[in-house]
């Protein structure tokens, strides 16, 4: 089956570490999209990617990095320079055709130590 | 991308009708309006999305108003499992491809 694999699930990360949070998709979607969530609160776009080798900054870029090497792949890096990482972050993807939808993983938790 | 307003919570029985209002009075001629629900600790999920026409699908039903201002999400027959966030969104299909959300309403079915 199609789908988004984010992983891992859960990360623990000492502070002033970068830690790399990783995005697949099988669904062949040209576009993929970082999402930072915090508890009781809506989902922020911290980045995001309409085709291979370009990306744009979202409304919460400061502290990340992004790449996209390949069409199946969009990982994100939290850098040391984010003053505070930790947070649920989604990965979502959606074909050219935007009426149809997006897809989400299911979400990696990074807890800073 | 147009906002939306939607009310923080609601509570539905168990087996009853959720009736889920959104208001998206800014929405442009070619947005649609998308919802998708999140249950705890797992990504947001799509449920339907339609541009000016009623939709139904095999989760919930879209009744949009005829001047497209606002929306209710529908589910017919509410089950526990339904308990989730459940966010209305406007988009456009041909911008940026940026999904705004907002709060969203937290739906508690109870038994």
């Amino acid at each position: 089956d199609g789908g988004i694999t984010q992983s891992p699930k859960y990360l623990f990360r000492k502070e002033g570490q970068n830690v790399t949070l990783s995005c697949e998709q099988n669904l062949n979607h040209d576009a993929m999209y970082w999402y930072r969530q915090d508890p009781g609160q809506g989902l922020r776009l911290i980045y995001y990617s309409q085709i291979v080798n370009d990306f744009q900054k979202g409304d919460i870029a400061e502290g990340y990095s992004v790449s996209r090497e390949k069409k199946e792949s969009f990982p994100l890096t939290v850098t040391s320079a984010q003053k505070n990482p930790t947070a649920f972050y989604l990965c979502a993807s959606s074909g050219l055709d935007r009426a149809l939808g997006y897809t989400f993983g299911s979400g990696t938790r990074l807890t800073v130590v | 991308d147009a906002k939306t307003t939607q009310p923080t919570s609601m509570d539905c029985a168990e087996g009853r009708a959720a009736n889920l209002p959104c208001n998206h009075s800014t929405i442009s001629g070619n947005e649609y309006v998308y919802w998708y629900r999140q249950i705890h600790s797992q990504g947001p999920q799509y449920i339907i999305h339609g541009l000016k026409n009623n939709e139904t699908n095999e989760m919930a039903s879209l009744i949009i108003t005829e001047d497209r201002k606002s929306s209710t999400l529908i589910l017919p027959h509410a089950t526990l499992r339904d308990t989730a966030v459940y966010y209305c969104i406007v988009h456009g299909s041909s911008n940026t491809g940026k999904l705004i959300f907002g709060q969203g309403t937290t739906l508690q079915v109870k038994p």
